[in-house]
This record gives C-alpha cells, sequence and structure tokens, in this order.
C-alpha cells in the first residue's frame, strides 16, 4: 500500500497569504493519479485537482498543483477567508489511499 | 445535474450489520465507477473500495477485504454499501462518491451517512 504522508499538519495563515501544501508518497507514483480535496467541517469533501495540477472543474486559478514522482504540492497563491480548511491528496496509483490531511487555519 | 443521494443516519449494536444506500441521478449510473470513503469522528478519509456500476465487479480495500460487501441495483440507479461485524471503532460518516473516468478524481460525492455504534 502507498502511504501519502502530508506535511505540515497545521498551517497558520492570514488572508492574502500564500499556502503551500506537502504531499510525499511511500514510493513513486503516476502523476495522473495524484488529485487533492478540500474539506470543509460537515462538508463532503471537494475535488480540486486531478492528474497533480489539473484543476478541477469550477475551481478558482488561485489553487495550483504541481509534483511528480514521489513529491507534489499544492499551492493557494493568495487565500481567501473560504479557503480556511481541510485539504487531503490521494492516489489511486496502485489501491487508492488519502493522506492524513493538513488544516489551514486563519492566524 | 449530478446527485449522489445516501440514506439516513444509522445506530446499530456492536455485531450488528448496516446497509447504506447510493442513489444516483443526473448521469448515466452504469458510466462510471462508485468509491465508498469513511471518515471517523475528527479523522481523515479512509477509503474502502470500489464497484464497477456496469459489471458488478469489486475492488476492496485490504482492510475491509472480510466485512464490506458492495452492490448495486441498475434499475434503482443506486449502490449499496453492507458492513458487518461492527465494532465502535466502525463509527465513522460514510460517504459514496462517484470517479470520473477521465481525471481518476472522484468527482462527486454523496451527502454522507453517519452510522454510530454503540451498545
Amino acid at each position: 500500500e502507498i502511504v501519502l504522508t502530508q506535511s505540515p499538519g497545521t498551517l497558520s495563515l492570514s488572508p492574502g497569504e500564500r499556502a503551500t501544501l506537502s504531499c510525499r508518497a511511500s514510493q513513486s507514483i503516476g502523476s495522473r493519479y495524484l488529485a487533492w480535496y478540500q474539506q470543509k467541517p460537515g462538508q463532503a469533501p471537494r475535488l480540486l485537482i486531478y492528474a497533480a495540477s489539473s484543476r478541477a472543474t469550477g475551481i478558482p486559478d488561485r489553487f495550483s498543483g504541481s509534483g511528480s514522482g514521489t513529491d507534489f504540492t499544492l499551492t493557494i497563491s493568495r487565500l481567501e477567508a473560504e479557503d480556511f480548511a481541510v485539504y487531503y491528496c490521494q492516489q489511486y496509483g496502485s489501491g487508492l489511499t488519502f493522506g492524513g490531511g493538513t488544516k489551514v487555519e486563519i492566524k | 445535474q449530478v446527485q449522489l443521494v445516501q440514506s439516513g443516519t444509522e445506530v446499530k449494536k456492536p455485531g450488528a450489520s448496516v446497509k447504506v444506500s447510493c442513489r444516483a441521478s443526473g448521469y448515466t449510473f452504469t458510466a462510471n465507477y462508485l468509491h465508498w470513503v469513511r471518515q471517523a469522528p475528527g479523522q481523515g478519509l479512509e477509503w474502502m473500495g470500489w464497484i464497477n456500476t456496469e459489471s458488478g465487479g469489486t475492488n476492496y480495500a485490504q482492510k475491509f477485504q472480510d466485512g464490506v460487501t458492495m452492490t448495486r441495483d441498475t434499475s434503482r440507479s443506486t449502490a449499496y454499501m453492507e458492513l458487518t461485524s461492527l465494532r465502535s471503532d466502525d463509527t465513522a460518516v460514510y460517504y459514496c462518491a462517484r470517479e470520473d473516468g477521465d481525471s481518476f478524481g472522484l468527482d462527486f460525492w454523496g451527502q454522507g451517512t453517519l452510522v454510530t455504534v454503540s451498545s
């Protein structure tokens, strides 16, 4: 099973700041099979990024994804109030697993 | 518009079984795999498995190999997830989610079903 490790566990930032979230895989995965989700309290997750760098339908361009192999990054260029949430990476290259999540909180 | 509507909250005793349904609308039910993901209180997301809604074939996460059964009824555009021999640590919100065949992302999710296991 591929393990995804997300860091940091919590990111404390102010609106307007840049957020950089990391996802590291225990073995190499194809970029096509790496996705990012946003989850707010009491809601289902929402697909943000698929294939490591493609934005899902309706996702603002302040969200971007990058990376390959074992290291992937989700960047939020300028945080807006609605972006404070928990973010999960997910791989589908070998079985399917989620990372443990990064909480982006208001500083 | 695509919608996945799940059945309501369940309260079960340890050792019992639970069956959660996920009714799809707004697209061709058999065109996309459906996945099941659970989330224990205050915890992260845990993938349980998927069902090929066309063939009925399944792929379960190793952890759930013995305890979960995923089925579907194409006439009702509904998928089901049954979990047996429930324990307290099965208390969680259970989600169904549609896999987009092009992106492999889980692009639409049900609203979640809370299953509480308590004596």
